[in-house]
């Protein structure tokens, strides 16, 4: 157990649907990222958030947005979904010290959109 | 661009053979971690390795990042089918707080029984 829970598990939608999924970071870490993989797929960096500002964006689409909340849960919004967003989705906590940034993975939402 | 390559990308050996994955880049790191990811279930954290030319173990796996702190190499010994999944290289560029993480594509590993 990584200490960083995502909700849902699993999340079946239909095309131009929305969904909202969550994430909350291990106690006392900052940053917040957001990633996309697709099957048999890298991780696709999407974005980062540290202590509730957005630090960093990746190859995220416009139909996504993210925010990193006081409490520092994150939430990833998904809209006008397409099919081609199926994917799993992760997100990651990180801790800092020195030169190492070490990252702490979620179990992932499971998005099928059909 | 920043790219951290990863090879082989597909890796499959017989029980007990050795092996060694590599992750190469241009850019130098502040430091480097290895993740191993199993079918639907997040990265996990093998290893950080900071210092140029330092080496780790964790148990049957070495661990090395190059001199000059631009590439590592994951060596396992007597691989078990328990190693099976995909091994994943992040470097990491920190400056002044401000980190980047860039993630290898990843090598899929398959030991045989």
């Amino acid at each position: 157990d990584s200490g960083v829970t995502q909700t849902p598990k699993h999340l079946i939608t239909a095309t131009g649907q929305r969904v909202t999924l969550r994430c909350s970071p291990r106690s006392g870490d900052l940053s917040v990222y957001w990633y996309q993989q697709s099957l048999d797929q890298g991780l696709q960096f999407l974005i980062q958030y540290y202590n509730g500002e957005e630090r960093a964006k990746g190859n995220i689409l416009e139909r996504f947005s993210a925010q990193q909340f006081p409490d520092l849960h994150s939430e990833l919004n998904l809209s006008s979904l397409e099919l081609g967003d199926s994917a799993l989705y992760f997100c990651a906590s990180s801790v800092y010290s020195g030169p190492r940034v070490e990252q702490f993975f979620g179990p992932g939402t499971r998005l099928t959109v059909l | 661009t920043q790219l951290l390559e990863q090879s082989p990308q597909f890796l499959s050996i017989q029980e007990g053979e050795n092996l060694t994955v590599y992750c190469n880049s241009s850019s130098v790191f502040s430091s480097l971690q290895w993740y191993r990811q199993e079918p639907g279930e997040g990265p996990v954290l093998l290893v950080t390795v900071v210092t140029g030319g330092e080496v780790k173990k964790l148990k049957r796996l070495t661990f090395q990042f190059g001199d000059a702190r631009k590439d590592s190499s994951l060596h396992i010994t007597a691989a078990q089918p328990g190693d099976t999944g995909l091994y994943l290289c992040a470097g990491a560029l920190v400056e002044n707080r401000d980190d980047k993480i860039i993630f290898g594509k990843g090598t899929r590993l398959h030991i045989l029984p």
